[in-house]
């Protein structure tokens, strides 16, 4: 079965920091891996999507990269801001349309 | 906006009542998920949907009722739930088939069971 892990659990940073998130999954054989956003109490907004094929994906200040191989994906946030707080989530897409996710980063960005 | 609409987004319910969530996806996707996520739990898949047939239940008590009348709405039933149902219920689309697309979530409804 598919083991998602995301480290950190939780991160603090002062403003203005570059930080970057971890996402690690146990089979290599996934279709896509999405990384998400959660405000607390609400949705999941998509960031980025990374196809199997690709390396990377940026978005504004948010790069993503997969290694396949290894099992592993960044989320690589630069120059943090205080409306960057939130939970991110990743998740990797197998066979049968199942996404898998991880139990997420929660970010606090200190103004 | 994410173009996943759920309703209602708050609901609370005792354990004897029959309640539905629904959800409604303007995206033209052919796939719909049912997610529960639980304080400090990954998100849990509970049901997928493929072109209105259900493909997916993991294992869900059938207290859970899900159904599908056509690709655009999802609802999910429920009857004589338990406390530790109490969860966000998150809906999701998506495009199957070739070139797999993102997922998209609604906003989620947060169940409360007393």
């Amino acid at each position: 079965k598919q083991e998602v892990t995301q480290i950190p659990a939780a991160l603090s940073v002062p403003e203005g920091e570059n930080l970057v998130l971890n996402c690690s999954f146990t089979d290599s054989a996934i279709y896509n891996l999405q990384w998400f956003r959660q405000d607390p109490g609400k949705g999941l907004t998509s960031l980025l999507l990374i196809q199997s094929s690709q390396r990377e994906q940026t978005s504004g200040r948010l790069n993503a990269s997969l290694d396949k191989s290894s099992g592993r994906s960044t989320l690589y946030i630069a120059a943090s801001q205080p409306g960057d707080s939130a939970t991110y989530l990743c998740a990797v897409l197998l066979t049968g349309n199942q996404f898998y996710f991880g139990t997420g980063t929660s970010l606090t960005v200190i103004p | 906006e994410t173009g996943v609409t759920q309703t209602p987004r708050h609901l609370v319910m005792g354990m004897t009542n029959k309640k539905s969530l629904k959800c409604e996806q303007h995206l033209g996707h052919n796939a719909m998920y049912w997610y529960k996520q639980s304080a400090k739990k990954p998100l849990e898949l509970m049901f997928v949907y493929n072109f209105k047939e259900q493909t997916e239940n993991n294992s869900v008590p059938s207290r859970f009722s899900p159904e599908c009348p056509n690709s655009s709405h999802l609802f999910l039933h429920l009857h004589t739930l338990q406390p530790e149902d109490s969860a966000l219920y998150l809906c999701a689309s998506s495009q199957s088939g070739q070139g797999f697309s993102e997922a998209f979530f609604g906003q989620g409804t947060r169940l409360t069971v007393v």
